[in-house]
């Protein structure tokens, strides 16, 4: 089946490295994702990674794929109040690779 | 490049009216998929049209309804509305999909329809 799920909440002070967590259960996913969305805002590409990596970084963001345990995450360092949003978590499955799957998001608030 | 645009930003509806909801596609691209956000969730896929048909649908029961035109822009047509239709509905735009290297979804900022 097609599930992604991901915890809601999280919160970190400023200046601290954030850590959002998300498993998903369709082992032959080609493209995971890690979308963000802002109050009012569609949806922004932060990055993505393709199923045979298990990591990609890029400037703060460094992304870790377990494919073992079906586990996606996103490190987001030098977290800072911009960074206020819903994370969500997303994976292409390979038999439909037209659609997106998307999590919940995990909201991301920021303590000064 | 004004990126994908969604039209209107806000509707509201009474239970059992018709709404359609607008999209044009990002320059270059051929592709547009719907989205529909309820409060607190994350975007579930509608359908995808390309080349002026329905290639996937999730989902959704025959009132949604979808049509592209040849300038690659495309509606989103509910019918029969009901109170769980309240939502965000995000449209996508992409090139398609041809197994080969990552193409891009690009998201407009969706329209908030609520059925009263």
């Amino acid at each position: 089946g097609e599930d992604v799920e991901q915890s809601l909440f999280l919160s970190v002070r400023e200046g601290d490295s954030s850590v959002i967590n998300c498993t998903y259960t369709d082992s032959s996913s080609t493209y995971l994702y890690w979308y963000k969305q802002e109050p009012g805002a569609g949806l922004q590409l932060l990055t993505y990674i393709f199923s045979n990596m298990d990591m990609k970084q890029d400037q703060r963001l460094t992304v870790l794929l377990n494919k073992k345990d079906k586990h996606l995450s996103l490190r987001i360092a030098d977290t800072q109040t911009g960074d206020s949003a819903i994370y969500f978590c997303a994976e292409t499955p390979y038999s439909s690779a037209s659609k997106i799957i998307f999590g919940s998001g995990t909201r991301l608030s920021i303590r000064p | 490049d004004a990126g994908v645009t969604q039209s209107p930003t806000h509707l509201i509806k009474t239970r059992g009216q018709q709404v359609t909801l607008r999209c044009s596609p990002k320059s270059g691209h051929d592709t547009v998929s719907w989205y529909q956000q309820a409060l607190g969730q994350g975007p579930q896929f509608i359908f995808q049209y390309y080349e002026e048909e329905e290639r996937q649908r999730g989902n959704f029961p025959d009132r949604f309804s979808g049509h592209q035109f040849p300038n690659y822009s495309s509606e989103l047509n509910v019918n029969a509305l009901l109170l769980g239709d309240s939502a965000l509905y995000l449209c996508a735009s992409s090139l398609l999909y041809r197994g080969m290297g990552h193409t891009e979804a690009f998201f407009g900022q969706g329209t908030r329809l609520t059925v009263v």
